[in-house]
């Protein structure tokens, strides 16, 4: 089955410490993006990428990190200069990027805290 | 630049009556538009797409929404509700420009349906 897998489900971490988030997908596709959610916010975009080693900010870039290295992998570091970690994360993909291509969304991660 | 206005953070209808979950886009060049549901703790699932060619767009799950370009809306209805139905529904708009490469979303509208 083709689709986009994200690891782990549920994440906990302390205050000071940087964390990151996977996200696989199998579907060959060039695009890949990278969304925190928020209640009553919908969904904001962190960081997203075009092609393997290159990757653009998005809205809400500050605290995160990315690496494009492989076109199925698109990791996302949530280090300690974010205020407020706490959020319902979610891996895209795309077979390009913008235009009518539909974004395929992976089941997600929620990071807490602690 | 693009904007998504989603009127109505929560609806509730009752079992079998019509959903309807409004949309209002903002965009400088002709649009393209999607309608996607999420249930609890998960990713999001495409409903539909409006890609410029027919203006009521069908989708799957009986859901289908309506292209108007004089109302900047794409309204998403379904005639008869569901309990599988309860979900969040989002909008999301992108433009057709070339080197738009960002998928605006709106607020989301949290639907309920009543027994």
């Amino acid at each position: 089955d083709g689709g986009i897998t994200q690891s782990p489900k549920y994440l906990f971490r302390k205050e000071g410490q940087n964390v990151t988030l996977s996200c696989e997908q199998n579907l060959n596709h060039d695009a890949m993006y990278w969304y925190r959610q928020d209640p009553g916010q919908g969904l904001r975009l962190i960081y997203y990428s075009q092609i393997v080693n290159d990757f653009q900010k998005g809205d809400i870039a500050e605290g995160y990190s990315v690496s494009r290295e492989k076109k199925e992998s698109f990791p996302l570091t949530v280090t300690s200069a974010q205020k407020n970690p706490t959020a319902f994360y979610l891996c895209a993909s795309s077979s390009r990027s913008g235009g009518a291509d539909t974004q395929y969304f992976g089941p997600g991660t929620r990071l807490t805290v602690l | 630049a693009q904007s998504v206005t989603q009127l109505g953070s929560h609806v509730s209808v009752s079992e079998g009556a019509l959903v309807l979950l409004r949309c209002n886009y903002s965009s400088s060049v002709p649009p393209y538009l999607f309608w996607y549901v999420q249930y609890p703790n998960q990713g999001l699932q495409l409903l539909l797409k409006y890609t410029s060619a027919a203006t009521l767009v069908k989708g799957i799950n009986g859901f289908e929404a309506e292209f108007k370009k004089s109302e900047t809306s794409f309204h998403l209805t379904k005639p008869s509700a569901h309990m599988s139905d309860a979900a969040e529904y989002f909008c999301a708009v992108t433009e057709s420009n070339f080197g738009n490469e960002k998928l605006t979303f709106g607020t989301g509208t949290r639907l309920t349906i009543i027994p």
